[in-house]
């Protein structure tokens, strides 16, 4: 069966720091991958999403960058981290368009 | 991608079904109906998705009205541990799943 990973669960960063947050998937090959942010008692926002290796869409203008260097490898990075990152990552995967998404547990970040 | 619109919240007695409604009045005909939870702290899951015909797996049924404007899902049996916000999205296949704010589902014992 398929498992998705993501670490670290919860990540405490000053402003100005880097971030690399990591995703794997298991179990599937070629997937569509996905990062979201929700912020605290709001919804999910589509971030990035990934429909092969080195292939990166972007959502929305930000401070984060996306990469995917294996083929179930999906990571977000940041060069400094804003006060405004802070939030809950999730990342998603999907066999294909219109496929159903399956989440991981999420990074909480927090930034100081 | 067509707007949905849910309760803010319900309350369920544990054991008994749990009905949960959502209207979806501007749904295009290549728009499917998915359902999430997320429970605190946690990733959402998925439950279950449908376009025209009623659904049924072994988390709930989807029950699509005839001309596609509203749905329910129904937790035949609910436990406390169903207790979450459950989010009706209706997209596309190459649409995005755009979660709103869901119904808080309390399940009380």
């Amino acid at each position: 069966s398929q498992t998705i990973h993501q670490w670290p669960a919860t990540l405490v960063q000053p402003v100005g720091s880097p971030l690399s947050l990591e995703c794997t998937v298991e179990g599937t090959s070629n997937p569509n991958l996905y990062w979201y942010r929700q912020a605290a008692g709001r919804g999910l926002q589509l971030l990035f999403y990934s429909v092969g290796i080195g292939q990166i869409s972007s959502e929305v203008p930000q401070n984060l960058s996306a990469s995917r260097p294996q083929d179930r490898q999906f990571i977000l990075s940041s060069k400094k981290l804003l006060l405004s990152d802070s939030g809950f990552y999730l990342c998603a995967w999907a066999t294909g368009k219109g496929q159903p998404q399956h989440f991981g547990d999420g990074t909480r970040l927090s930034i100081l | 991608d067509a707007k949905t619109t849910q309760p803010p919240s319900m309350d369920c007695a544990e054991g008994r079904a749990a009905n949960l409604p959502c209207n979806h009045s501007t749904i295009s005909g290549n728009e499917y109906v998915y359902w999430y939870r997320q429970i605190h702290s946690q990733g959402p899951q998925y439950i279950i998705h449908g376009l025209k015909n009623n659904e049924t797996n072994e988390m709930a049924s989807l029950i699509i009205t005839e001309d596609r404007k509203s749905s329910t899902l129904i937790l035949p049996h609910a436990t406390l541990r169903d207790t979450a916000v459950y989010y009706c999205i209706v997209k596309s296949n190459t649409g995005k799943l755009i979660f709103g704010q869901g119904t808080t589902l309390q399940v009380k014992p």
